[in-house]
């Protein structure tokens, strides 16, 4: 079972270069979201998708983009990479409510990336 | 203002020597608190998720209780294969996550 695929797992960048972070899920979820982990802070949201044909801003968008392509892909744009987004990204997925409770969502790998 | 504070931050155990990690929180409008584990280099990995104060939950030699305003993760005995960061989130009432920093747990053997 492969779950939830990031490509690539590392990169580095220079300052004002962009990159397409990309994301798959094999479990037919509704829900997919972007995640970045710095060291000493929580998994803080950067955008997510409730839905196929839907996205919302998290608590830091600012200097990302995203698309939903279709329900398995979900994909994270730096459009000019600054150093304050040296970071981990993860993306994970959700599949909705079960039975009345809130199912978990599912991580992929993380893609560590530098700004230089 | 929303939050989930996990404390220790690091947390060195001798194998065998049981503990408990603590998540304590404030939101408005619980709507599930869940814990996960994080091995180095990977994804947060889901252990539990609880609902309501009382409520508690166990997988091997985890156990997770919750409160109205903190959540334990208890390790009976632990191996040394426990060692992982434990990272817990809420759930507010707009549905949204909320993540502690999480707790860098050492088991030596």
């Amino acid at each position: 079972n492969a779950g939830v695929t990031q490509t690539p797992k590392f990169q580095v960048l220079k300052t004002g270069q962009s990159m397409t972070l990309q994301c798959a899920q094999d479990m037919n979820h509704n829900s997919m979201y972007w995640y970045r982990q710095d060291p000493g802070m929580g998994l803080r949201l950067i955008y997510y998708s409730a839905s196929e044909g839907t996205t919302d801003k998290g608590e830091v968008p600012n200097g990302y983009n995203v698309s939903r392509l279709n329900k398995r892909e979900f994909s994270l744009r730096l459009e000019s990479a600054a150093p304050s987004q040296t970071s981990v990204y993860f993306c994970a997925s959700r599949g909705g409510w079960t039975g009345g409770e809130s199912t978990e969502a599912f991580f992929g790998q993380g893609t560590r990336l530098t700004v230089v | 203002e929303d939050q989930v504070t996990q404390s220790p931050e690091a947390l060195r155990l001798q194998e065998g020597e049981s503990s408990s990690l603590n998540c304590s929180y404030t939101v408005s409008g619980l709507r599930g608190l869940f814990w996960y584990r994080q091995d180095p280099g990977k994804g947060p990995e889901f252990l539990f998720t609880l609902y309501s104060a009382g409520e508690e939950k166990e997988k091997e030699r985890l156990k997770a209780t919750l409160t109205k305003k903190e959540s334990f993760l208890h390790i009976t005995a632990p191996k040394p294969e426990d060692s992982a960061t434990y990272l817990c989130a809420v759930r507010d009432s707009n549905y949204q996550l909320i993540w502690g920093a999480g707790t860098k747990l050492i088991i030596k053997p």
